[in-house]
């Protein structure tokens, strides 16, 4: 399978504790997206990456969040200090530059915070 | 501030019936306009987007789109509906200046077909 991969796919953590997210996009495409869905909504964008620099976050973002691309391939996504609403699906996609506006979503990987 | 609505939570139709899904934007400029369709346990998939050009655009699994810029509307269609069809429907809007992939999307609509 060649689309864009998320790991993990569930996590259920408790208040308080560290998350990390992996995603690993579409090998050619040198654009990757960071969105959040809560329930009965659509995603929210929180952050995006050309290459290894991240070029725009989100408001949503706070400074619990972080986004590295290192090597501008695969992303993660870490939480510190997870806090009850942080409980969504957080959807990783990637794009080439050359034709933005289509992205390529992968599954998401669920957030869980009791 | 860039905003799009879908006015229709949950849509029923018929197996073979036609179908319209509603979306209404607020965008300063010429928009960027996309619809996505994410059925359970996949990733949000493209049906279509309209860039410039002609209002009406075509898509994959039969659907297309008419973009009306004097009623800010961007609505998907599809003559003849399928049970496949049925998921959860996406309008969205590429926000900001030029086509950087940062979408504000719909809360989504629910599309269930009866047989």
């Amino acid at each position: 399978d060649t689309g864009v991969s998320q790991d993990p796919r569930h996590k259920i953590t408790k208040r308080g504790q560290n998350v990390t997210f992996r995603c690993d996009p579409i090998s050619e495409h040198n654009r990757l997206y960071w969105y959040r869905q809560t329930l009965g909504q659509g995603p929210e964008f929180l952050t995006y990456f050309q290459n290894e620099a991240q070029l725009e976050k989100s408001r949503l973002l706070s400074d619990r969040f972080s986004a590295e691309r290192p090597k501008g391939s695969f992303s993660t996504l870490e939480i510190q200090r997870t806090e009850q609403g942080d409980s969504a699906m957080y959807l990783c996609a990637s794009s080439l530059s050359v034709n933005t506006g289509e992205l390529f979503f992968g599954e998401g990987s669920r957030l869980t915070v009791l | 501030a860039q905003s799009v609505t879908q006015p229709d939570i949950h849509i029923t139709v018929s197996e073979g019936a036609s179908l319209e899904l509603r979306c209404n934007y607020s965008y300063g400029a010429t928009p960027y306009l996309f619809w996505y369709v994410q059925s359970p346990g996949q990733g949000l998939q493209l049906l279509l987007k309209y860039f410039s050009g002609d209002t009406l655009v075509q898509g994959i699994k039969g659907f297309e789109a008419e973009f009306k810029r004097s009623q800010s509307s961007f609505n998907l269609r599809k003559p003849s509906v399928h049970w496949s069809d049925a998921a959860e429907y996406f309008c969205a809007v590429g926000a900001g200046s030029g086509n950087t992939g940062k979408l504000i999307f719909g809360q989504g609509t629910t599309l269930q077909v009866k047989p």
